[in-house]
């Protein structure tokens, strides 16, 4: 059964400080990862994703996430934090039924930055 | 395009009433994703459908949970009779099946507090 391990459920970093987010997951085929943000009485947004090619991938606000087969890890990264990135941080992989696909989502991680 | 139209956004009940959420998907998207989301228990699948036809409902908790999708615009919840463990933010997401992008876009939640 695929599934999906965020250990840190809270993460508290300085301004500008570097963040890492780990993900871990378990699955015994190939899968397509993701991970999404949700901030303060919102829906979750796309943030970036893994589905084949380069194992680094970027977002267009500074994060990037490395695909690490070996490892089966997923971590998000930023190498300078904003204020404006406090949110909670949802790892995914997909998992395909019939021709369609779910999600199967982490506990999550709150990403608190503080000035 | 508008996104994906949740209603209401919030909703108080009491124990034992009828409550119905609404969801209208992207238009042009064929599957549609029911969630809850909880502190307690994270980010849970509900029930999803393509082109109109559940196709997992193994995370609908009970018999008190129905879900239906009547056309491809159109989706509820539907809770009865509800409980206070019902409590939760409920979050609609819609995406294209098949797809190269696997990118599901969520509505903006509805709030359900059961006293």
């Amino acid at each position: 059964a695929q599934s999906v391990t965020q250990l840190d459920s809270q993460v508290p970093v300085f301004e500008e400080a570097p963040v890492e987010l780990r993900c871990n997951y378990s699955s015994s085929v190939s899968v397509y990862l993701f991970w999404y943000v949700q901030y303060p009485n919102q829906g979750l947004q796309l943030l970036l994703k893994y589905l084949s090619g380069s194992t680094l991938v970027e977002s267009i606000n500074g994060f990037e996430a490395e695909f690490n087969k070996s490892q089966t890890s997923f971590h998000l990264r930023k190498p300078s934090v904003h204020i404006s990135d406090t949110a909670e941080y949802f790892c995914a992989v997909t998992l395909t039924t019939s021709g369609t696909y779910k999600y199967i989502f982490g506990t999550g991680t709150r990403l608190k930055v503080l000035a | 395009d508008a996104g994906v139209i949740q209603s209401p956004r919030h909703e108080v009940t009491e124990m034992g009433q009828e409550v119905t959420l609404r969801c209208k998907p992207i238009s042009g998207h064929n599957s549609l994703f029911w969630y809850r989301q909880t502190m307690m228990r994270g980010l849970e699948l509900l029930i999803y459908f393509n082109n109109n036809v559940p196709i997992d409902d193994s995370g609908m908790p009970e018999d008190r949970f129905s879900a239906k999708m009547p056309n491809a615009s159109f989706s509820t919840l539907k809770i009865q009779p509800s409980e206070p463990r019902d409590s939760a933010v409920y979050f609609c997401a819609s995406t294209s099946t098949p797809t190269s992008s696997y990118e599901q876009y969520f509505g903006p939640g509805t709030r359900l507090t059961v006293t």
